[in-house]
């Protein structure tokens, strides 16, 4: 079956610990996001990244970082320096560009910071 | 920069009502919109994706419209059921910002 997908399901961190969050997809896209969801509120875009070794910023890109080394991975690391790092976690792909084609998600990461 | 609205914030219906979740935006230079639901818990299930040239695009009982000039998009659920009960977002491409812009929702419950 392809699709996404996004380990671990939950996720502690203790405060001033980094973590990373796994994203793995296997429908071929180019195209990789990290999203962030706090209760009540839209989708905020973390990064993206639309090709392999290149990666751009989105709104809220402090305190995170990613990498993206294949084409099939796009792991994202929450840095200590990530204020307000309790929330849920989504991964998404798209075949190219933003423009023109559909994002489908992975089914999230809720982390929790004790 | 784009900004998206949905409004209400909750909505609740009994089954088989027909009915029509709400989307508004502010950047009518809009690439595309797409419609997601999601579970509590859970990711996002793509619905429907309408290019800008598109003005509908269907799907089993769900239908979305795009109106540009008047910045709104609509979610047309016919026949509602209980299994229908979700949060549903929509999120809009436009070319200024080069990223989707999503609303924060609005979470239905189908009451049997």
């Amino acid at each position: 079956d392809g699709g996404i997908t996004q380990s671990p399901k939950y996720l502690f961190r203790k405060e001033g610990q980094n973590v990373t969050l796994s994203c793995e997809q296997n429908l071929n896209h180019d195209a990789m996001y990290w999203y962030r969801q706090d209760p009540g509120q839209g989708l905020r875009l973390i990064y993206y990244s639309q090709i392999v070794n290149d990666f751009q910023k989105g709104d809220i890109a402090e305190g995170y970082s990613v990498s993206r080394e294949k084409k099939e991975s796009f792991p994202l690391t929450v840095t200590s320096a990530q204020k307000n790092p309790t929330a849920f976690y989504l991964c998404a792909s798209s075949i190219g560009s933003f423009a023109l084609n559909e994002q489908f998600f992975g089914p999230g990461t809720r982390l929790t910071v004790l | 920069k784009q900004e998206v609205t949905q409004i209400p914030a909750a909505l609740s219906v009994p089954e088989g009502e027909n009915l029509v979740l709400n989307c508004s935006f502010t950047d009518s230079a809009i690439y595309n919109l797409q419609w997601f639901r999601q579970d509590p818990g859970k990711g996002l299930t793509s619905l429907l994706l309408i290019q800008s040239s598109q003005r509908e695009q269907t799907s089993g009982r769900l239908n979305a419209s795009l109106d540009k000039s008047s910045g709104r998009s609509t979610l047309y659920i016919a026949a509602s059921q209980p299994g229908d009960s979700a949060t549903y977002l929509c999120a809009g491409l436009s070319g200024s910002a080069r990223q989707l812009t999503f609303g924060s929702g609005t979470q239905l419950t189908v009451l049997p």
